[in-house]
């Protein structure tokens, strides 16, 4: 299976700030890796496919880059609803895996 | 609008089985593959069954191949997760999710539903 690897674990962060995730696997995926948003409670929300693609609905601030290996999820201008868990997940080999998360928390 | 809602989670026993459900509303779901997906407490998404859209083919991570088996009834636009002997590591929320590419199992989920509840314990 291919490994996924995020970092940093967590992170704080204040309203406003830009922030950086990122995500490595374990072989290159070409660019088959999403992006999804997880609050507690909630329903996840798939954000970005295709590494850089934007899911209908999802605001501008968010963005992703990367081929191959390693992958940047970036939020500009941080809002309080962003405040949440986020994993990668890649979809160019069976089975799917997903990244172990960021934890992404108020400073 | 696309939406899904999962039903039947619970506290069962070690050994015992609960069937999952989850209806769709918003698309048919015998156009699109159906994935569930768990988070154990305190830990990240793990896949756990697909469904594909067109020949019905099924898959299954390791961890729950031989006692887990997902269907769907068309008539009802939902899709189901029978588990068998479980297990109190499948102690989780199970989500349930719709694959993007219409007749492709393209494996990118780009809906979930909010999820149900699964405890496993005596």
């Amino acid at each position: 299976d291919i490994q996924m690897t995020q970092s940093p674990a967590s992170l704080s962060a204040s309203v406003g700030d830009r922030v950086t995730i990122t995500c490595r696997a374990s072989q290159g995926i070409a660019n088959y890796l999403a992006w999804i948003q997880h609050k507690p409670g909630m329903a996840p929300r798939s954000l970005i496919f295709a590494a850089s693609s934007l899911q209908s609905g999802v605001p501008s601030r968010f963005s992703g880059s990367g081929s191959g290996t390693d992958f940047t999820l970036t939020i500009t201008s941080l809002q309080p609803e962003d405040f949440a868990t986020y994993y990668c997940q890649q979809y160019s080999a069976y089975p799917p895996t997903f990244g172990q998360g960021t934890r992404l928390e108020i400073k | 609008e696309v939406q899904l809602s999962e039903s039947g989670g619970g506290l069962v026993q070690p050994g015992g089985s609960l069937r999952l459900s989850c209806t769709a509303s918003g698309f048919t779901v015998d156009t699109y593959a159906m994935i569930w997906v768990r988070q154990a407490p305190g830990r990240g998404l793990e896949w756990v069954s697909a469904l594909s859209p067109t020949r019905g083919t099924t898959f299954y991570a390791d961890s729950v191949k031989g006692r887990f088996t997902i269907s769907r009834d068309d008539s009802k636009n939902t899709v189901y997760l029978q588990m068998n002997s479980l297990r109190a590591d499948d102690t989780a929320i199970y989500y349930c999710a719709k694959d993007r590419t219409r007749r492709f199992l393209e494996w990118y989920f780009d809906s979930w539903g909010q999820g149900t509840q699964v405890t496993v314990s005596s």
